[in-house]
């Protein structure tokens, strides 16, 4: 069976402080890990992909197969991104199937 | 590009009524489109994935009989709730697949709030 885990529902930072938004998952695999992002009154939308090892907007994700994480790290937050931030995992050969995590509101604050 | 729309977005009916929820993809074709279902606070279950000219495949728990899938084209496919009840007010989201750039990524549509009295 394939997990995701986000802890915090709720992650509140200055403008300018680094944020971190924590994704852990469980997969007996190697797995493709996605970040999404949905922000108010919008659709959800990708922000970003593990293989892709690209930074957008500033977010960087990294994947760590020992600690099966996949956090979402920006060292300066910005008003802009506050948002609904979910954590994704794909399996191989499932049929292309997405399990999201809970999502963790990410406010940041001025 | 890679727009996916909803119909419509918000649905109010009464208990024992089907309701139908359409997905489009406006500007490419998805041969794989997926329901997903979304409570409050909560994150979003897969109930389904729709497949064009074939049956869709449910998720362990989604009953077929209620959720009722059809992908009768490569840019529609509907989901019809059949016998509503107030249990199944919530908010579903459908995505296409298509491939971008060797990926193959899914693009979400907008939701629709189905509230049954």
């Amino acid at each position: 069976a394939q997990r995701v885990t986000q802890p915090e529902k709720l992650l509140s930072v200055f403008k300018g402080a680094p944020v971190e938004l924590k994704c852990n998952y469980s997969y007996s695999g190697s797995p493709e890990l996605f970040w999404y992002v949905q922000y108010s009154r919008q659709r959800l939308q990708l922000l970003l992909r593990h293989i892709s090892r690209e930074s957008i907007k500033g977010f960087t994700a990294d994947l760590n197969k020992g600690e099966t994480s996949f956090h979402l790290k920006k060292p300066f937050a910005q008003e802009e991104d506050s948002a609904m931030y979910y954590c994704a995992l794909r399996g191989r050969g499932g049929g292309n199937k997405l399990t999201f995590g809970t999502g963790t509101q990410l406010k940041v604050e001025l | 590009g890679a727009v996916v729309s909803q119909h419509p977005s918000r649905v109010i009916c009464k208990s024992g009524t089907s309701v139908k929820i359409e997905c489009r993809s406006l500007d490419f074709q998805a041969t794989t489109m997926f329901w997903y279902r979304q409570f409050p606070k909560q994150s979003l279950m897969l109930m389904a994935t729709s497949n064009e000219g074939s049956k869709a495949t449910y998720e362990q728990g989604v009953e077929k009989d209620k959720f009722l899938i059809n992908h009768a084209s490569l840019t529609l496919s509907t989901l019809t709730v059949t016998s509503a009840h107030p249990e199944d007010s919530s908010f579903y989201i459908c995505s296409a697949q298509y491939q971008v750039s060797s990926y193959n990524e899914q693009f979400f549509g907008p939701g629709t709030r189905l509230t049954v009295l």
